[in-house]
């Protein structure tokens, strides 16, 4: 199995931009996550879906930030307009019946200039 | 809300035993896991415990006790390729199935 796939590995991008990060999880987990990680905060989950559908997106930034996950197979997490303090490792993970071991993708990192 | 406590930072020698603490607050507690991360890389599962008890998986076992909020990671024979960062996280069904993570603890282990 290849595993939880991210993309792109690395963004540098400027203030102001919209950057999108895009994952997908490994076939037939019915459960996907999108922490952030950072020195300051450590990891956070930002937000996850169990069935393609948000279960809860209470760690969610602020409304500069959305998730999607049109089908079992791909999801995004977006940033518009991006600033500097979202600058961090975006982890994508899954897993199969919500409870015991994630998956992680091998993540994200973000420059916000 | 969640909230779990671990050391920040652990050194210990090569060869040696290490104990990584974990005390934790969550509602619909469901179970505890461990996860290793090296610089630069990503989260990797090591263990979870759902019961009380000791689970033992190679060099590494992890505990829990449901009634003291309580857990720890248990690193045997120790190594050099074990310098890393720890988590705890803890499996909540509040709302959903989710899992939060501590804030980890550095390893550093030296020869």
């Amino acid at each position: 199995d290849a595993g939880v796939i991210q993309s792109p590995r690395h963004e540098v991008t400027e203030m102001g931009q919209e950057v999108t990060l895009r994952c997908k999880p490994i076939s037939g987990h019915d459960y996907l996550f999108w922490y952030r990680q950072t020195m300051m905060r450590g990891l956070e989950l930002l937000i996850y879906f169990n069935n393609n559908v948000p279960i809860d997106d209470s760690g969610m930034p602020e409304d500069r930030f959305s998730a999607k996950m049109p089908n079992a197979s791909f999801s995004t997490l977006k940033i518009q307009p991006s600033e500097p303090r979202d600058s961090a490792v975006y982890f994508c993970a899954s897993t199969t019946g919500g409870a015991g071991e994630l998956f992680f993708g091998e993540g994200s990192r973000l420059t916000v200039l | 809300g969640q909230s779990l406590e671990q050391p920040s930072e652990v050194t210990a020698v090569e060869g040696a035993i290490v104990q990584i603490n974990c005390t934790y607050q969550t509602s619909g507690f469901y179970g505890l896991s461990w996860y290793q991360q090296h610089d630069g890389g990503a989260p990797t599962f090591l263990s979870y415990n759902a019961l009380d008890g000791l689970e033992e998986t190679g060099r590494f076992s992890s505990f829990l006790s449901r009634s003291d909020s309580y857990g720890y990671l248990l690193l045997q024979e120790l190594q050099m390729k074990d310098s890393a960062s720890y988590f705890c996280a803890v499996g909540s069904n509040t709302g959903g199935f989710k899992t939060i993570f501590g804030a980890g603890t550095r390893l550093f282990v030296k020869a």
